[in-house]
């Protein structure tokens, strides 16, 4: 069992839609990382959050640390918003990051 | 254009050839990396450079060679590689590795490496 689990794996959302990605992990963390890959392989970084809510553009991340668990949401989806949104955590113990299996997001016309 | 580039973004060798991955960073980061992604699997860390110096060898083995000769360059160096080594391997960068899990990373666009 991965220590960061992502829900769903798969995506499928009509342009207009509201989408929530999940991120749950097990273990104490400092911070937590939500990243987006296009279908090319690159990878960028969306947000970097250790509490509360973050905003930008029609992207929201927020993290509840008690609960373990972060989303991330898109409002007003658009076809260029479909990737993989992988998400990763750093453990307050270690010094890597540990990476999600990813969400792949399919936003049709 | 993300700062980081890599070369080549797709390559493909047989198990009998030496090959070279590069990656160039001009953020004037002091940390670089190098991660393999394979399918359907999360991204697994290779090997880590601070400041030049290999910080992190994530048990990676001998048939995968880094290089860093200096903290905009990094190499990786592949020799008699496997079938399974096909995948995506991707660099990145970010301040110094210390700080950096609490600071962005910046990746490249990946090399697709496949072996035959």
């Amino acid at each position: 069992k991965n220590e960061v689990e992502q829900s769903p794996q798969n995506l499928t959302a009509q342009e207009g839609e509201f989408i929530t990605i999940n991120c749950s992990y097990s273990v104490g963390i400092s911070a937590l990382h939500w990243l987006q890959q296009h279908p090319g392989g690159g990878i960028v970084s969306l947000f970097m959050l250790s509490s509360g809510k973050k905003k930008h553009g029609r992207l929201i991340a927020t993290i509840n640390i008690q609960e373990k668990h972060s989303s991330l949401h898109i409002t007003a989806s658009h076809p260029r918003d479909s990737a993989v949104y992988i998400c990763a955590v750093k453990e307050t113990s270690g010094s890597r990051l540990t990476f999600g299996e990813g969400t792949q997001l399919t936003v049709n016309p | 254009e993300t700062g980081v580039t890599q070369t080549p973004r797709h390559l493909v060798m047989g198990m009998t050839n030496k090959k070279s991955l590069k990656c160039e960073q001009h953020l004037g980061h002091n940390a670089m990396y190098w991660y393999k992604q394979s399918a359907k699997k999360p991204l697994e860390l290779m090997f880590v450079y601070n400041f030049k110096e290999q910080t992190e060898n994530n048990s990676v083995p001998s048939r995968f060679s880094p290089e860093c000769p200096n903290s905009s360059h990094l190499f990786l160096h592949l020799h008699t590689l496997q079938p399974e080594d096909s995948a995506l391997y991707l660099c990145a960068s970010s301040q110094a590795q210390f700080s950096s899990y609490n600071s962005p990373l910046h990746f490249g666009n990946g090399t697709r490496l496949t072996v035959t």
